[in-house]
């Protein structure tokens, strides 16, 4: 098990230019989120996925944003026409989706995002 | 809408001490979860320890223990024994259930721990 990975680390782009993140979950996880950090903040949701169903949008994610997980296992997040407002670190987590209350979400390490 | 605030953006403690960190929270729910959240400098969020509202016992963690207060919509985190490798972000967190719904997360706390 070698935890939730995302790729890349680190993105910096100018604004207008699309970006395509990519998170991989824990396999046997059913359930992946995305959330987004801007600096000094907690996490803010942005969407979730029940395998390859994505269940729920925030209103953070603008019509710019899209989410995808194709087939249940690893889920892409692009922004296309990049704003200065979208720099953050994006974060992926993902849980096993048990309906428990020991279930956990396990976070992945981030995409830092610097839009010029 | 559910919020999280806390109100402590920085503390610190000294090696060995105990520290407390302060987290309150509205809900209209009546069934719901609270967590605390560690993440360390350039590293990974990771669960530290969750609470189930329900329960009237508080959840302890090894040097990790809560303070719930459902009725006063409060949930402190006591660190006892500080060590240098809790130098970290705390975030306080909600949940209408466990990992099945999204994680609302507070502003956080840096809490340094001093040698």
């Amino acid at each position: 098990d070698t935890g939730v990975s995302q790729d890349p680390r680190h993105k910096i782009t100018k604004r207008g230019q699309n970006v395509t993140f990519r998170c991989d979950p824990i396999s046997e996880h059913n359930r992946l989120y995305w959330y987004r950090q801007t600096l000094g903040q907690g996490p803010e949701f942005l969407t979730y996925f029940q395998n390859e169903a994505q269940l729920e949008k925030s209103r953070l994610l603008s019509d710019r944003f899209s989410a995808e997980r194709p087939k249940g296992s690893f889920s892409t997040l692009e922004i296309q026409r990049t704003e200065q407002g979208d720099s953050a670190m994006y974060l992926c987590a993902s849980s096993l989706g048990l309906n428990s209350s020991t279930d956990t979400q396990y976070f992945g390490p981030g995409t830092r995002l610097t839009v010029l | 809408a559910q919020t999280v605030t806390q109100s402590q953006p920085e503390m610190s403690v000294q090696e060995a001490e105990t520290v407390t960190l302060s987290c309150t929270y509205d809900t209209s729910e009546s069934n719901y979860y609270l967590f605390w959240y560690k993440q360390p400098p350039s590293r990974q969020m990771i669960l530290v320890i969750r609470q189930e509202a329900y329960k009237q016992q508080n959840a302890t963690e090894n040097r990790f223990s809560v303070n719930f207060q459902k009725a006063a919509k409060s949930f402190s985190l006591k660190i006892s024994d500080s060590q240098l490798g809790d130098t970290a972000m705390y975030f306080c967190a909600f949940s209408r259930k466990t990992s099945y719904d999204k994680v609302i997360f507070g502003p956080g706390t840096s809490l340094s721990v001093i040698p």
